[in-house]
């Protein structure tokens, strides 16, 4: 059974668009990540949730909106796709008190 | 704040040679350390980690890394590489209570036959 998963694994799409990536998790871990990887390789933050709850937001355009509906779940909602969003997003999974994060397969947006 | 940095955004070597990566970092606070490899078009799996304890850690597929706190590092190492070892290579800090990875640029490990 995959820990960390993702989907889909590959979205493609235009330009103004809005979507969505789903993150499941079956670890039991109660906090959740999203982070981009851009073309570089370059890895960043951009979500952290605790127990369904925001609790780090770094500087990311608020047409991403992370939604977190249970401890084991935290989507992705990206409006008015614009060309600099394509990257490679990874969501991640840890128990608080254990640093160790475990990371999805990653989601390779492209947008045209 | 924290902070990581790899030297050498790319590093190639022969097969059944040394390998080292290098990983240098900056925290205020007592550091958790990371190393993650990442190969073409997958996601990071975790090779190793420093929390607390011994410094000498070791991991997956024969690597190990050394948390030495003067020197702020926390290089990579494996004593024979392989082939299958071609990858990318991240080194990542955090610390309790911090909700995030600071990852490092990367270090592409390319291994000649």
């Amino acid at each position: 059974d995959t820990a960390v998963s993702q989907t889909p694994k590959y979205l493609v799409t235009q330009m103004g668009n809005d979507k969505s990536i789903k993150c499941e998790q079956n670890l039991g871990h109660d906090t959740m990540y999203w982070y981009k990887q851009d073309s570089k390789k370059f890895l960043k933050i951009m979500f952290s949730y605790n127990n369904k709850e925001l609790i780090i937001n770094e500087t990311v355009p608020n047409r991403f909106s992370p939604k977190s509906p249970d401890k084991a779940h935290l989507n992705l909602h990206i409006n008015s796709l614009e060309l600099g969003d394509s990257a490679v997003y990874f969501c991640a999974s840890s128990l608080v008190g254990s640093e160790t994060q475990y990371f999805g397969p990653g989601t390779r947006l492209l947008v045209l | 704040a924290q902070s990581v940095t790899q030297l050498g955004s790319h590093v190639s070597v022969s097969e059944g040679a040394l390998v080292l990566l290098r990983c240098n970092y900056s925290s205020s606070v007592p550091p958790y350390l990371f190393w993650y490899v990442q190969y073409p078009n997958q996601g990071l799996q975790l090779l190793l980690k420093y929390t607390t304890g011994a410094t000498l850690v070791k991991g997956i597929n024969g690597f190990e890394a050394e948390f030495k706190k003067s020197e702020t590092s926390f290089h990579l190492t494996k004593p024979s590489a392989h082939m299958s070892d071609a990858a990318e290579y991240f080194c990542a800090v955090t610390s309790t209570g911090t909700y995030k990875y600071i990852f490092g640029t990367g270090t592409r490990l390319k291994v000649l036959a």
